[in-house]
């Protein structure tokens, strides 16, 4: 399973776009990139997925560089609600996810 | 449309007892998947089933735990003889036939041993 590397935590204003970074070097060229959040006491949520475009949803849009090596996660205006832990994970064929420790974003009032 | 469901939200356990985990996936999904979390951990994946096949069982221990996804009804993640070490959160997650499609997670099923 191809491997993530993301900041343990990010802090950001409210109201301030947020960039959540994420590294995935060994990605190979049918892993799709995905993005969940988890908030206290929940389950993960579905935030995005991708895999050579740039893509655009009603939560954030997500960045892929040119060699798909890294990603980024944009939350164009961070809310308190957006607090969470954010994964970036690779899927692998056969429809495992293997979730990293993500991070841990706090947003500022 | 409801969500994926998992009962009992919360089940505690005395050591040497037996500890059912149940999940009915979101509508018209057939694609199961069972996650445990430890703690100030991520999830880590135990097993993901179609209906009334096992497809991966890679993350399950060895001893102990059976997960199972019948023709009808939900899916149950069964752990035998429960010890100390198998307090966590459990998730279940379902998705539809199509690959590489979003998991949909319930809120888990937090266990506790005594």
């Amino acid at each position: 399973d191809a491997k993530t590397t993301q900041p343990n935590s990010m802090e950001s204003n409210e109201e301030e776009p947020v960039h959540l970074p994420c590294n995935h070097s060994t990605i190979s060229g049918t892993d799709y990139i995905h993005w969940y959040r988890q908030l206290p006491s929940q389950g993960p949520e579905y935030v995005i997925h991708g895999l050579t475009s740039n893509v655009n949803n009603r939560m954030a849009s997500l960045a892929i560089a040119e060699d798909r090596k890294s990603s980024t996660l944009i939350l164009h205006r961070a809310t308190l609600r957006d607090a969470a832990v954010y994964y970036c994970i690779l899927r692998s064929p056969g429809n495992q996810f293997y979730f990293g420790t993500g991070t841990s974003l706090t947003v500022i009032p | 449309n409801a969500g994926v469901m998992q009962n009992p939200r919360h089940l505690v356990r005395r050591r040497g007892q037996e500890a059912r985990l149940r999940c009915s996936p979101m509508k018209g999904h057939s694609h199961v998947y069972w996650y445990r979390q430890l703690p100030e951990e991520g999830l880590k994946f135990m097993v993901y089933l179609q209906k009334e096949n096992i497809i991966d069982e890679s993350g399950m221990p060895k001893e102990r735990f059976s997960a199972e996804f019948p023709k009808e009804g939900p899916s149950i993640l069964r752990i035998q003889q429960v010890v100390r070490g198998d307090s966590a959160a459990y998730f279940c997650a379902s998705s539809d036939d199509r690959n590489n499609q979003p998991q949909h997670f319930g809120d888990g099923t937090r266990l506790s041993i005594l």
